[in-house]
C-alpha cells in the first residue's frame, strides 16, 4: 500500500519560492498520478497541480500557471512542488495525494499529511 | 472548468440522525464523483467514489447516489466521529474542482 510522507512546515518571505516534497513507499512510484492540493486556513480544497511520471505528463491549474512547478524523482520516489514568487495568498497547507487512474477509482485515495506554508514579511 | 456546489454550507444534526448532503455539477460528469470527509487538522478522507461505491474501510451508514448532474451523500444514522466537514469533487475533466464544503455539526 502506498504511503505517502511530505517535508516539514515552512515560513517563506512574500517574493521568495519554497519546495516542498512528498515522498512515496509502496508500490511502484512511475505508476501514480501524483497531484497537489491546497487549503488556506478556514477554506477549502484547491488542485495545484499533476505529475504522472510514466507518461511524462505534468498539468496546473491555470491561476498558478507560470509559478508552481512539479516534479517527480523515480529514483528516490519523491515528488516535489515548487512555488515561486509567493504572496501572502499563497499561505495554506499543502497536500500531495495519489490520485488513481483506472475506472472507477479515480479519486484521491492516498494522502499525505499535509506541509504548512506560510508566507509572512 | 467544471463549477461543483455544495448545499448546505453547514447544518446541525445529533447523534444518530439521517443526514443528506447535497453536491451539483455545472455539466454533465456522468458518475466521476468523489466524496471526501475531512478533520480539523488532518488530510482529507475518500468515501465515496464514482457517485456510489464506498471506499475500502468506510461504514456503510455512508452511502453515495446521483440523479443527472445532482448527487447525494447520505449518512443514515449519524455518529460522533461523523462530525467534520464533507467535499465534493469531480474527477469527469481536468482540472479537478472541489465543492466548497459541507460542514456537520452538533446540534
Amino acid at each position: 500500500q502506498v504511503q505517502l510522507v511530505q517535508s516539514g512546515a515552512e515560513v517563506k518571505k512574500p517574493g521568495s519560492s519554497v519546495k516542498v516534497s512528498c515522498k512515496a513507499s509502496g508500490g511502484t512510484f512511475s505508476n501514480q498520478a501524483i497531484s497537489w492540493v491546497r487549503q488556506a486556513p478556514g477554506q477549502g480544497l484547491e488542485w495545484v497541480g499533476e505529475n504522472i511520471p510514466i507518461l511524462g505528463t505534468t498539468k496546473y491549474a491555470q491561476k498558478l500557471q507560470g509559478r508552481v512547478t512539479i516534479i517527480a524523482d523515480e529514483s528516490t520516489s519523491t515528488a516535489y512542488m515548487e512555488l515561486v514568487s509567493l504572496r501572502s495568498e499563497d499561505t495554506a497547507v499543502y497536500y500531495c495525494a495519489r490520485r488513481g487512474s483506472t475506472w472507477p477509482l479515480e479519486a484521491f485515495d492516498i494522502w499525505g499529511q499535509g506541509t504548512m506554508v506560510t508566507v509572512s514579511s | 472548468d467544471i463549477q461543483m456546489t455544495q448545499s448546505p454550507s453547514s447544518l446541525s444534526a445529533s447523534v444518530g440522525d439521517r443526514v443528506t448532503l447535497t453536491c451539483r455539477a455545472s455539466q454533465t460528469i456522468n458518475s466521476y464523483l468523489n466524496w471526501y470527509q475531512q478533520k480539523p487538522g488532518k488530510a482529507p478522507n475518500l468515501l465515496i467514489y464514482a457517485a456510489s461505491s464506498l471506499q475500502s474501510g468506510v461504514p456503510s451508514r455512508f452511502s453515495g447516489s446521483e440523479s443527472g448532474t445532482d448527487f447525494t451523500l447520505t449518512i443514515t444514522s449519524l455518529q460522533p466521529e461523523d462530525f467534520a466537514t464533507y467535499y465534493c469533487q469531480q474527477s469527469y475533466s481536468n482540472p479537478w474542482t472541489f465543492g466548497q464544503g459541507t460542514k456537520v455539526e452538533i446540534k
